[in-house]
């Protein structure tokens, strides 16, 4: 079966640090990757996603991801968090015989510290 | 432009309970639809998806299901309510066709507290 992983679960940083959060997917096909946010008391959006292409894509807010399929994994990253990034990240897949079926990681919590 | 409407935002049942949430979107035709329940440190857990009107993908083998009775429209069901029901709700849709660009977009949610 499909599966997205997370394994932070909640990373601590420093304004200005720079962010790497990891996420790996175990499916062997094509799949099409996303980046979500969700901001303390707001809905999950989109930060970024990746279908084709290049494989280092760029979404809102300064976000990155880079799409290394040799190591199934769709990297989020920032080089340099504010303040405002506080929030719950979650990456997600969308893969299988059904391209309709989308599965989330279990989300890494991030707090910034002013 | 398209909305997705859920309710009811809060629902606190007893065990043994029947349960019912809706989820409605607007301003689009033949969306994928899909139930997801979001607990604390364990992301969304992917319970239902629907690709069209009474075509139902089932992830999670439980008390509950799902149903699409028109095409923007999406239920999600107990027949009777276990204590581990409880949590966070959410409902999604994405376009499909020409329109497509895998984007999701989540209702408010529900929380559904089961006593």
């Amino acid at each position: 079966a499909q599966s997205v992983s997370q394994h932070n679960h909640h990373v601590i940083l420093s304004e200005a640090a720079s962010l790497e959060l990891g996420c790996n997917y175990s499916y062997g096909g094509t799949v099409n990757l996303f980046w979500y946010v969700q901001y303390p008391g707001q809905h999950l959006q989109l930060l970024l996603k990746y279908f084709s292409g290049d494989p280092l894509v760029k979404g809102i807010k300064g976000f990155e991801a880079e799409f290394i399929k040799s190591k199934f994994s769709f990297n989020l990253r920032k080089p340099s968090v504010q303040w405002s990034d506080t929030a719950e990240y979650f990456c997600a897949v969308n893969a299988g015989s059904s391209a309709s079926k989308i599965i989330f990681g279990s989300g890494t919590r991030l707090s910034i510290r002013p | 432009s398209q909305t997705i409407h859920q309710w009811p935002a809060t629902l606190v049942q007893p065990v043994g309970s029947p349960l019912s949430l809706e989820c409605t979107v607007e301003g689009t035709s033949n969306p994928n639809l899909y139930w997801y329940r979001q607990a604390a440190g364990r992301g969304l857990q992917l319970l239902f998806y629907s690709v069209g009107i009474g075509q139902i993908s089932s992830e999670v083998p439980q008390n509950l299901s799902a149903s699409r009775p028109q095409d923007r429209q999406f239920i999600l069901s107990s027949k009777k309510l276990l204590l581990s029901d409880s949590g966070f709700y959410l409902c999604a849709w994405r376009a499909s066709g020409r329109v497509y660009t895998g984007e999701l977009f989540f209702g408010e949610g529900s929380r559904l507290t089961v006593l």
